[in-house]
């Protein structure tokens, strides 16, 4: 199984400044055929299922606002937040799609400092 | 519009087996290309990856859960159903059932349903 790592675990931010979320793959989630990471990003609030915000690493699911942005390539990825907003407050996930079991991250607590 | 959505006992004793439902709308499971998967949260914890069924009934299980997991789709009734035999209180948790499309992520999710596995 390909080991999904996010650091840190829980992070503050102050409204209005940048958040960074890292992950790390235990081997590399990129593919030859397409240049193209299994890497997708999912924010969840409580109370609610997980939401789709990023996909191939970079690629922003339709509707999700643009100070949300993921990086990276090989085994290590980052999601940034360039603005937190108060609606931002949430679990985030990374995810490995290269191969299955489709591994996810441990999640990293995001809060307003 | 895409939905899904989750249904099954809330309860469920130690030893016993779980059945669950996804019950999908606004898309097909005999549509090429797509799937539907199913993905559990224990109370406070990380996301567990189950198992996926395709279009064309191929499916991938996760394999430390594989022995006790089945996965069918009714593409009549446009469901999908789950099995876990053997419960147990470590499988207590939130199950979603999720649209795996195109682009091989889980675009969409149920709200889920809570299972606790207790005597």
């Amino acid at each position: 199984d390909i080991v999904m790592t996010q650091s840190p675990d829980s992070l503050a931010v102050s409204l209005g400044e940048r958040a960074t979320i890292n992950c790390k793959s235990s081997q590399s989630v990129l593919h030859g055929s397409n240049n193209k990471n299994s890497l997708a990003w999912y924010q969840q609030k409580p109370g609610q299922p997980p939401k789709l915000l990023i996909y191939w690493a970079s690629t922003r699911e339709s509707g999700v606002p643009d100070r949300f942005s993921g990086s990276g390539s090989g085994t290590d990825f980052t999601l940034t937040i360039s603005s937190l907003q108060a609606e931002d407050v949430a679990v985030y996930y990374c995810q490995q799609y290269y191969s299955t079991p489709y591994t996810f991250g441990q999640g990293t607590k995001l809060e307003i400092k | 519009q895409i939905t899904l959505r989750e249904s099954g006992p809330t309860l469920v004793k130690p030893t016993q087996t779980l059945t669950l439902t996804c019950a999908l709308s606004g898309f097909s499971l005999s549509t090429s290309g797509v799937g539907v998967g199913w993905i559990r949260q224990p109370p406070g914890k990380a996301l567990e990856w189950l198992v996926v069924i395709y279009w064309d009934d191929d499916k991938r299980y996760s394999p430390s859960l594989k022995s006790r997991l089945t996965i069918t789709k009714d593409t009549s009734k446009n469901q999908v159903v789950l099995t876990m035999t053997n419960m147990d209180p470590v499988d207590t948790a939130t199950y979603y059932c999720a649209h795996f499309n195109m682009d091989d992520t889980f675009d969409i999710w149920g709200q889920g349903t809570m299972v606790t596995v207790s005597s």
